[in-house]
Parts: structure tokens; C-alpha cells; sequence
């Protein structure tokens, strides 16, 4: 079936490197790819999102990549600070019909 | 102002009880969903609807029901709570075909002992 799998699972980066997630899905008829952010105790929440209409989207210190022949994108976040720790979800969503979560990745950004 | 509320938030039952977990939302949302959770874990979508009238089973089996005879209003039922019931619970909304992203209430953390 569709599904979509998200690396890595947890990520500990030093406060002002980067860090990098990734994720692949496999319904190629996705066309919407979101990320949220859940902070500990609280509700996951959109942070920036990707339509397959475009290559790459950028606010501030984050920015998402799409590559569609691979079926893969990424969540790029530059000076990392320490409220960027958290869990961060991709998501592929085929139109709004369905949407598919990867497993989440714990990022945690050392002072 | 547009929000998505649960209640209640926090809930503690015995065994065997029933119980009904409450979402509300104020966006005219057609699509609306429940998510099983453990802390920072993996979300497991068990129930969805794309309007009322609408439901569907999500991807975890879940032995609760869930129904939607208001659009803004999407109850969650367990009829016979048990111990693996315990995890958190969360209601999101979604329009279709517009703004796509979800959002997500606040959460309901249900302890079944």
C-alpha cells in the first residue's frame, strides 16, 4: 500500500549547524507534501508546505525540496536554535483525499 | 475566531466504561479526522470523514465508532474502554481541494486503568 518513510528517526545537531530530513513516498499521484511540528505537549502544526508544481520552497531558516521522478522530499532548517527542537512529520497528500504521515523524526538542538 | 476544540482534554476511566471524546470546529471544514498517538510518536489515523454523513476507517484498527450529523462536530466513541485504549487522541480539519494543510486540536490524553 502507500506509505511514506521519514529519516532519519531522531537527529542531534549542535545550535547553529543545519539539519536535514528526508522522506520518500510511493503514490505517485501525491501532489501536496506538508511538514508539521510538534512540540513537546502540544499539537502538531504546519510549518511550510510543497505542491509538486514546484522544486522548492523557502521561509526564513526553512525550506522544503521535492524531487518527483525520485518521489522524495526534504526539510532543510539552517542556524538551528534551540526551539527547533521538536518532532517534525512529512506528509504526501494525493489531491485531499489521502494523506499519509511519515513516522516523525525527534530533532534535538544542543546549546 | 476559526479554532478546533476537544474536550476533554485530560480523562481518567476505569475498565469497561464508555466514553465519548468530543470534537468541534469552527472553520466550515468539510474533511475532518482522528489520530492515535503516543507522546512524539508515529500518528495513526483510525477514523475520517470527507462530510456529514461520512465516515471512514482509517489505517489502525480501532475498536471505537465515530459519526457526523453536523459538519463542525465529530464525536469519537469507545463503548467498552480497556487498558490499551490509553494514548493520546487528536481531531484535525481539512478543506479539500484548497488549503489542504491539516490542523489539529489540542488533544485528548485518555488514561484507562
Amino acid at each position: 500500500g502507500e506509505n511514506v518513510e521519514q529519516h532519519p528517526s531522531t537527529l542531534s545537531v549542535q545550535e547553529g549547524d543545519s539539519a536535514v530530513i528526508k522522506c520518500t513516498y510511493s503514490d505517485s499521484a501525491s501532489n501536496y507534501f506538508p511538514w508539521y511540528k510538534q512540540e513537546l505537549g502540544k499539537r502538531p502544526q504546519l510549518i511550510i508546505d510543497i505542491r509538486s508544481n514546484v522544486g522548492e520552497k523557502k521561509d526564513q531558516r526553512i525550506a522544503v525540496t521535492l524531487n518527483k521522478t525520485a518521489k522524495h522530499f526534504s526539510l532543510h532548517i539552517t542556524e538551528t536554535q534551540p526551539e527547533d527542537s521538536a518532532v517534525y512529520f512529512c506528509a504526501a497528500e494525493n489531491g485531499g483525499f489521502k494523506t499519509i504521515f511519515g513516522a516523525g523524526t525527534r530533532l534535538f538542538v544542543k546549546a | 475566531e476559526a479554532d478546533i476544540y476537544q474536550t476533554p482534554r485530560y480523562l481518567v476511566i476505569g475498565t469497561g466504561k464508555k466514553i465519548t471524546l468530543e470534537c468541534s470546529q469552527t472553520m466550515g471544514h468539510d474533511k475532518m479526522y482522528w489520530y492515535q498517538q503516543d507522546p512524539g510518536m508515529e500518528l495513526h489515523l483510525i477514523h475520517y470523514s470527507y462530510g456529514v454523513n461520512s465516515t471512514e476507517k482509517g489505517d489502525l484498527s480501532s475498536e471505537s465508532t465515530v459519526s457526523r450529523i453536523r459538519t463542525e462536530h465529530f464525536p469519537l466513541t469507545l463503548e467498552s474502554a480497556r487498558p490499551s485504549h490509553t494514548s493520546q487522541y487528536l481531531c484535525a480539519s481539512s478543506e479539500p481541494y484548497a488549503e489542504l494543510q491539516q490542523y489539529f486540536g489540542p488533544g485528548t490524553r485518555l488514561t484507562v486503568t
